[in-house]
């Protein structure tokens, strides 16, 4: 299994530009998140998603989109990039029923300038 | 009030110590509770689970009291592999969409 799989590493963005992070998952866990990590900073939820169709806001939603037409795949949108967007994204995924351990991918590093 | 708070570091500590970490959570419904591992540029991996009545694994020791809503790591003979930041989770909900809430976390830094 290849986990958690996201892309791009890394992008470069102009302000104004939009852009989608790929996240998929082949472990066929329901439930998957996206994260953004600023530097000396706690991980704060974006989005989350509890099954395919099924998508919430988490504590920081403002400036993203996402979407859920399957199991597998959970892509992030941002719409007019902004320099506050410059961050490093993680989307993770959990099986329902588990003691709570969420598996991460490796990351994007997103750069807003 | 943050809501998940810990000491940033960095703990600068050589091979073989033994060193303790605290973090303090402020929901005193939050229902459980998780050390996870961040190595440099890389994604948080799940460390251990933390339990009221306390858990051990190898070189590692969790505790909780809910009391004082505070949760403990120690690392006993550290390694450099140690090296890390260590992330304090909470889940603030019973079941539910497991909406963790994740500390900024204490960096770590074993040297020989």
């Amino acid at each position: 299994n290849a986990g958690v799989t996201q892309t791009p590493k890394f992008r470069i963005l102009k302000i104004g530009q939009s852009m989608t992070l790929q996240c998929a998952q082949d472990m066929n866990h329901n439930y998957m998140y996206w994260y953004r990590q600023d530097p000396g900073m706690g991980l704060k939820l974006i989005y989350y998603s509890v099954g395919a169709g099924i998508t919430d806001k988490g504590e920081v939603p403002n400036g993203y989109n996402v979407s859920r037409s399957t199991t597998e795949d959970f892509p992030l949108r941002l719409e007019l990039a902004a320099p506050s967007q410059t961050s490093v994204y993680f989307c993770a995924s959990r099986e329902v029923g588990s003691l709570d351990e969420q598996f991460f991918g490796p990351g994007t590093r997103l750069t807003v300038l | 009030r943050k809501e998940v708070e810990q000491d940033p570091g960095p703990f600068n500590v050589p091979e073989g110590a033994t060193v303790a970490f605290n973090c303090t959570y402020s929901n005193s419904a939050s229902q459980s509770f998780f050390w996870y591992r961040q190595d440099c540029r890389k994604e948080p991996k799940l460390l251990m689970s933390v339990y009221s009545s306390g858990n051990e694994d190898g070189r590692f020791t969790a505790q909780l009291n809910r009391a004082s809503q505070y949760i403990s790591l120690l690392i006993r003979d550290s390694k450099l592999s140690d090296s890390a930041t260590y992330l304090c989770v909470v889940n603030p909900s019973l079941g539910g969409y497991n909406k963790l809430i994740f500390g900024a976390g204490t960096r770590l830094a074993v040297h020989p």
